[in-house]
């Protein structure tokens, strides 16, 4: 089965660091972009960034781009997205994607989604 | 960047109703145009790509049109389990979400 599986719910506090994890299965890891998105409680979808783990080759939306670091380990087919200094407002649920090519770059295989809360 | 909007945010509609859902991007992005649907606690579900291409497993009530900057979605006849959140993403340059179209019970 072609799957994403997501690293468990994250509680933290502001200031401290935090790498969740997505891994794939099923599919050839290296031969696909994996793309992060957050998703705030009751808001919309915010593509994050995107990453290809044959090479770590990475492009981050401006919106993100120095908050976080998307990284990968292609020996285990696995994705990352870190922080190094969380804050209350990076609360949200965070979904990993696999963008395919043949489907006009959409995402077509998308994980369960790490929820992170971060409070006091 | 590549700006999107969709219209209406919400809407209310019942079993059995055709709803319509429209998105329009700041520039032409061709059609590299995807619907997803959202449901409560559950990953986004890639319907349609391409604009108008529908993905593997997708009811065929489901059907999307469009290109350049002005694209649809329309569930032709909804049933209970189409109650969800519906967004719009560009492809053609890095990706973009609308900010969704939340479909409720009338």
């Amino acid at each position: 089965e072609v799957q994403l599986v997501q690293s468990g719910v994250e509680v933290k506090k502001p200031g401290e660091s935090l790498k969740i994890s997505c891994k794939g299965s099923g599919f050839s890891f290296s031969s696909y972009w994996i793309g992060w998105v957050r998703q705030m409680p009751g808001k919309g979808l915010e593509w994050m960034g995107i990453i290809w783990p044959d090479n770590s080759d990475t492009t981050y939306s401006p919106s993100f781009q120095g908050r976080v670091t998307i990284s990968a380990d292609k020996s285990i087919s696995t994705a990352y997205l870190q922080w190094s200094s969380l804050k209350a407002s990076d609360t949200a649920t965070y979904y990993c994607a696999r963008r395919d090519y043949g489907l006009s770059d959409a995402f077509d295989i998308w994980g369960q989604g790490t929820m992170v809360t971060v409070s006091s | 960047d590549i700006q999107m909007t969709q219209s209406p945010s919400s809407l209310s509609a019942s079993v059995g109703d055709r709803v319509t859902i429209t998105c329009r991007a700041s520039q032409s992005i061709s059609r590299y145009l995807n619907w997803y649907q959202e449901k409560p606690g559950k990953a986004p579900k890639l319907l349609i790509y391409a604009a108008s291409t529908l993905q593997s497993g997708v009811p065929s009530r489901f059907s999307g049109s469009g290109s350049g900057t002005d694209f649809t979605l329309t569930i032709s006849s909804l049933q209970p389990e189409d109650f969800a959140s519906y967004y719009c993403q560009q492809s053609y340059s890095t990706f973009t979400f609308g900010p969704g179209t939340k479909v409720d019970i009338k």
